[in-house]
């Protein structure tokens, strides 16, 4: 069942500004991940962030995690036309099954 | 270098008429999924293996099936596609354990006439 709630949906933007969207969850998790899904293919993993760490960094994601309020943040620094993608948050229960968010459609105009 | 391969990567059928969608991998993982996403929507987990071992979610239509065969391959078939089967079909794999990274293939999509 779909666990994470993505907002925005729909983020435009202009190239080399910031990108920021949120995951909300409904119950307690292990890990929350990142995919990013370009136009017509599948998905890609971006970074994973355990229960207990806050913050964590990969190149230009920073993503954040609040257990307590079960939400996440993911942000784009510098944002690329290549960037221009779905981003999804997925989070595992109990096992190594995951549920996706409905993701945020991000279009960074050049 | 390819690690989850789906093929064809466009299927167009008939109402009703079975339909077979194919994944491989070449990573070894011991976990095979089947997503079905539409339109602007989250992937949404149909089944999968653990090893030989089938695991269905509760709400997949018993219009979806699956085989296999081996390590390396994994089919879905759809016994009978209306037009509200028409989406895109996702094939993941992984390594068993919480916490691991899901590989996908780029997806089969599925048109139904």
């Amino acid at each position: 069942s779909q666990q994470g709630e993505e907002d925005p949906q729909a983020l435009s933007i202009q190239e080399g500004e910031n990108a920021t969207m949120n995951c909300s969850y409904k119950t307690s998790i292990n890990n929350l991940q990142w995919y990013r899904q370009n136009s017509g293919r599948g998905l890609v993993h971006l970074i994973l962030i355990r229960s207990n760490e806050r913050e964590k960094h990969s190149g230009r994601l920073r993503v954040t995690l609040d257990t307590s309020k079960k939400s996440s943040s993911l942000l784009i620094t510098a944002s690329r036309a290549a960037d221009t993608a779905s981003y999804f948050c997925a989070t595992d229960e109990d096992d190594y099954k995951l549920s996706f968010g409905a993701g945020t459609t991000v279009t960074v105009r050049a | 270098d390819a690690m989850v391969i789906q093929n064809p990567r466009y299927q167009v059928t008939q109402f009703g008429k079975p339909v077979t969608l194919s994944c491989s991998q070449t990573l070894n993982h011991n976990v095979m999924y089947w997503y079905q996403q539409k339109s602007s929507q989250a992937p949404k987990l149909l089944f999968h293996y653990y090893d030989k071992d089938f695991n269905n979610e509760a709400d997949t239509p018993d219009n979806f099936q699956s085989r296999r065969p081996n390590t390396s391959f994994c089919f879905l078939d759809i016994r009978s596609p209306g037009l509200g089967d028409a989406a895109m079909y996702l094939c993941a794999t992984s390594r068993v354990g919480v916490g691991e990274t899901q590989y996908f293939g780029p997806g089969t999509r599925l048109l139904v006439l």
